[in-house]
């Protein structure tokens, strides 16, 4: 099955610098990366997904990268501020298949 | 969110009795999910269900059992709990790619 792996599993990042996150996957057919924002105390939401056929997209301060022949993805998070301190997971899923989550990022911003 | 939830939200509970989790929602989603979440160990998939006759295990299912009752009911069931069963539980749906969480069950078994 599908194996995620997820670095750093801590990250702490002055405010306004960025803040990068890589996650490997083993299943080459996995063609959905999605990634998860959990904030203390509250559950996982998406904020930023690409799909195997984009090697890049962006939503104002966060972008995504896919590497189809390395296997790997990155999150991106720029001009950081203090609500991006939560929790990340990235996920990689194939066709029809279930999601298999990393083991998260903790990322703090300091102020 | 797609608006699921979760009931109890806390629970105590002691070794060896049988705990119920249970999760609804109202989008008419097929797809129903429960992980279970560990410092450290992410999100790790116990059961699915893409509708409501097929249940399938995950990748920790031992120790717990599910029952897909409706579309829009999937409920978690630990036959005999024991103290690492202690964490925070989490059901989910899915609608086309994007999964919706609900809001998570913090069990402790004492």
């Amino acid at each position: 099955g599908e194996n995620v792996e997820q670095h750093p599993s801590t990250l702490s990042v002055q405010e306004g610098d960025s803040a990068v996150i890589k996650c490997t996957y083993s299943d080459s057919a996995s063609n959905y990366f999605p990634w998860y924002k959990q904030e203390l105390g509250k559950r996982p939401q998406l904020i930023i997904d690409i799909r195997s056929n984009v090697g890049e997209k962006k939503d104002q301060r966060i972008a995504v990268t896919l590497n189809k022949t390395a296997k790997h993805f990155s999150l991106h998070i720029t001009e950081t501020q203090p609500e991006d301190s939560a929790v990340y997971f990235c996920a990689a899923r194939a066709h029809l298949k279930k999601l298999t989550f990393g083991t998260g990022t903790r990322l703090t911003i300091i102020p | 969110d797609a608006d699921v939830t979760q009931t109890p939200r806390n629970r105590i509970t002691k070794t060896g009795k049988r705990i119920m989790l249970e999760c609804s929602q109202t989008k008419g989603h097929d797809r129903m999910y429960w992980y279970r979440q560990d410092p450290g160990l992410g999100l790790r998939l116990i059961y699915y269900s893409f509708d409501v006759k097929d249940i399938n295990k995950g990748e920790i299912s031992d120790g717990y059992s599910v029952s897909r009752q409706a579309q829009a009911k999937f409920s978690l069931s630990l036959e005999s709990a024991i103290p690492n069963q202690t964490a925070l539980y989490f059901c989910a749906t899915n609608s086309g790619d994007t999964q919706y969480f609900g809001p998570g069950t913090r069990l402790t078994v004492l």
